[in-house]
């Protein structure tokens, strides 16, 4: 059973466009993120949600905005989409974020988008 | 503010060498927790050990083997007796715990490459 799962594994799309990637995670964690990677492989936090409850928006435009229907679902959801856009997004899980113990974070397979 | 450095950006071995991926951390925090992460050719991000502030003692797993200190605000990761299948893009991260405010953010380095050759 796959722990972190995102959909779709890639996604090619032209610029201007609107698109969505989901995350699902069955390991009963609280908290869930997305993280980007750039060309040059450097990853950074974008979003997270802790029960349902955004907790992390580290300066991304706002034409991202991440979705929480429930403690096991993250979705991003991307308008009018960029050529700086592209990159690989990874959706991760963590048991808790809140309180003095930092919990490991698991991460999904990434989404690879490539904007045209 | 916290940072992670992965100074070494490419590293090339011959297989059954060993090897020393070097991370340097800065961090305000006196508590914190360390990472590494293994991102293999087929681009997913595994997830490999944690260590704790408060816990100095090293780990061995297998041929890896992970030395923290503190003093010098690294936490090198060794690889014993590389192999083809190491060959991957290896990842230290650090998350601050900040009391109640502790946000869970992973502050990656840049990365090193490691080649194994055959």
């Amino acid at each position: 059973d796959t722990a972190v799962s995102q959909t779709p594994k890639y996604l090619v799309t032209q610029m201007g466009n609107d698109k969505s990637i989901k995350c699902e995670q069955n390991l009963g964690h609280d908290t869930m993120y997305w993280y980007k990677q750039d060309s040059k492989k450097f990853l950074k936090i974008m979003f997270s949600y802790n029960n349902k409850e955004l907790i992390i928006n580290e300066t991304v435009p706002n034409r991202f905005s991440p979705k929480s229907p429930d403690k096991a679902h993250l979705n991003l959801h991307i308008n009018s989409l960029e050529l700086g856009d592209s990159a690989v997004y990874f959706c991760a899980s963590s048991q808790a974020a809140s309180g003095v113990y930092q919990e490991t974070q698991y991460f999904g397979p990434g989404t690879r988008l490539l904007v045209l | 503010a916290q940072k992670v450095t992965q100074a070494q950006t490419e590293i090339s071995v011959v297989e059954k060498e060993d090897v020393t991926l070097d991370c340097v951390y800065e961090t305000r925090d006196t508590t914190y927790y360390l990472f590494w992460y293994k991102q293999p050719p087929s681009g997913e991000l595994v997830f490999l050990i944690r260590r704790n502030s408060f816990d100095e003692q090293n780990e061995i797993s297998g041929r890896y083997s992970w030395n923290f200190q503190k003093s010098t605000s690294s936490f090198n990761f060794t690889i014993t007796a590389s192999q083809v299948v190491d060959s991957a893009v290896y990842f230290c991260a650090l998350s601050e715990d900040h009391g109640s405010g502790n946000t869970g953010k992973l502050i990656f380095g840049q990365g090193t490459t490691l080649q194994v050759k055959p």
